[in-house]
């Protein structure tokens, strides 16, 4: 059964540092890995999809990384702002690849 | 081009009442999800369903829980008799035709039992 893990589950940084937030999960055979982000009381925000297939996707400060073999992905945040404040889910997507399977998310707080 | 519409945005329910809560996918998504978060836990998938097809239901509660995406109008989660365990936020997504497309996620309807 996939299990999704990430660490730290809280994080908190000075206005434009760089950070790394790590997510693992147990079976490589995904399809996907989705990165969202979830503002308090709020929905879902898709940031990033990077396919099985793939290494890594770029949106802005945002990069993700894909290895499957060793079951991990990282979102890098660069120059953290305090809009980035939020909580960040990583999802992965099952070998169907219908259900996503969350982990439970790392509360980004960012301080001016 | 409108996202993922859902309502109502709260709702509050007695013990022992039904609660039907309403998902738009956006448009041109024929393939909708449904998720819950309870309190202090991640994200956990319950359903997901075709129009007028349920293709995968695996994270459904066996009994009081039931989904449905007819041909017209929205996806439907409908809860009876409904616990104070059934508390929780629902949220909807929604994606194209296929597997692996990126899945788009409304705003949830938070779900109180009193």
């Amino acid at each position: 059964k996939q299990e999704v893990t990430q660490i730290p589950a809280a994080l908190s940084v000075p206005e434009g540092e760089n950070l790394v937030l790590n997510c693992s999960f147990t079976d490589s055979a995904i399809y996907n890995l989705q990165w969202f982000r979830q503002d308090p009381g709020k929905g879902l925000t898709s940031l990033l999809l990077i396919q099985s297939s793939q290494r890594e996707q770029t949106s802005g400060r945002l990069n993700a990384s894909l290895d499957k073999s060793s079951g991990r992905s990282t979102l890098y945040i660069a120059a953290s702002q305090p809009g980035d404040s939020a909580t960040y889910l990583c999802a992965v997507g099952d070998q169907a690849g219908t259900a996503l399977i969350f982990g439970k998310g790392t509360t980004l707080s960012v301080s001016s | 081009n409108a996202g993922v519409m859902q309502n109502p945005r709260h709702l509050v329910r007695r013990r022992g009442q039904e609660a039907r809560l309403r998902c738009s996918p956006m448009k041109g998504h024929s393939h909708v999800y449904w998720y819950r978060q309870l309190p202090e836990e991640g994200l956990k998938f319950m359903v997901y369903l075709q129009k007028e097809n349920i293709i995968d239901e695996s994270g459904m509660p066996k009994e009081r829980f039931s989904a449905e995406f007819p041909k017209e109008g929205p996806s439907i989660l409908r809860i009876q008799q409904v616990v104070r365990g059934d508390s929780a936020a629902y949220f909807c997504a929604s994606s194209p035709p296929g597997p692996g497309y990126e899945q788009y996620f409304g705003p949830g309807t938070r779900l109180t039992v009193t």
